[in-house]
């Protein structure tokens, strides 16, 4: 069965560096998301993404962060000038479409430690 | 208000016996649907079960049924012949059709299967 890749498992960076978190959505899906669980948490929408522009995010994803399909198969989170709080665990998920009964298919995720 | 709430941090189990993992949603939209998903230790998110909020008759998918009372907004997951694998947090998400695509998440239900 297709499933969502994410790399690196686990990620650890210095406070202040710039990550990026990389996502292979499954191949016939068209809308990509990231969430993000800080441990103990819930997960937590950070944005969405389709047709090459993101199409909805919350209010976590602020400058701070930024999406991008650079080819017809990645899909990447960068998050610049990391801070301490930014150490949680990161999904991407992608989904067929946006009906209301279509599942999001999760990654293992991507583990993000901030030193 | 929380879109998702869950209310059973923590729950337990014998081997064999079924359980029941509770979930109350809010929305004010006609069309959603709700989702249960099961993260193991190791951290993935692995999609069990979805019921729409028109489906007339509850979801079922092998162990996992879904008792949807929509009148009380609830969705609550039932896992039948508990296994020792299913020893994970259990989270309840909607997802809405009207307001976006995102996923709404509860807090989670941490579920222990005794042997």
């Amino acid at each position: 069965e297709p499933e969502v890749t994410q790399t690196p498992s686990h990620q650890v960076t210095q406070m202040g560096q710039e990550v990026i978190l990389r996502c292979v959505p499954i191949s016939n899906h068209l809308y990509f998301y990231w969430y993000r669980q800080i441990l103990g948490q819930k997960v937590e929408f950070l944005v969405s993404f389709y047709n090459n522009e993101i199409s909805e995010k919350s209010e976590i994803f602020d400058d701070q962060f930024s999406v991008e399909r650079p080819d017809g198969s990645n899909f990447t989170l960068k998050i610049r000038s990391t801070k301490l709080e930014d150490s949680a665990m990161y999904f991407c998920a992608s989904s067929r479409d946006r009906l209301s009964n279509q599942p999001q298919h999760f990654g293992d995720g991507t583990r993000l430690s901030i030193l | 208000a929380q879109k998702i709430t869950q209310t059973q941090p923590g729950m337990f189990v014998q081997e064999k016996e079924a359980v029941t993992l509770d979930c109350t949603y809010d929305t004010s939209d006609q069309s959603y649907g709700l989702f249960w998903y099961k993260q193991p230790s190791s951290g993935e998110m692995i999609f069990l079960i979805y019921q729409g909020s028109y489906d007339e008759q509850n979801a079922t998918e092998g162990r996992y049924s879904l008792n949807f009372q929509k009148a009380r907004k609830s969705a609550n997951l039932v896992i039948s012949a508990s296994q020792l694998g299913d020893s994970a947090m259990y989270f309840c998400a909607m997802r809405e059709s009207n307001t976006g695509n995102q996923f709404y998440f509860g807090t989670g239900t941490s579920l222990t299967v005794i042997p």
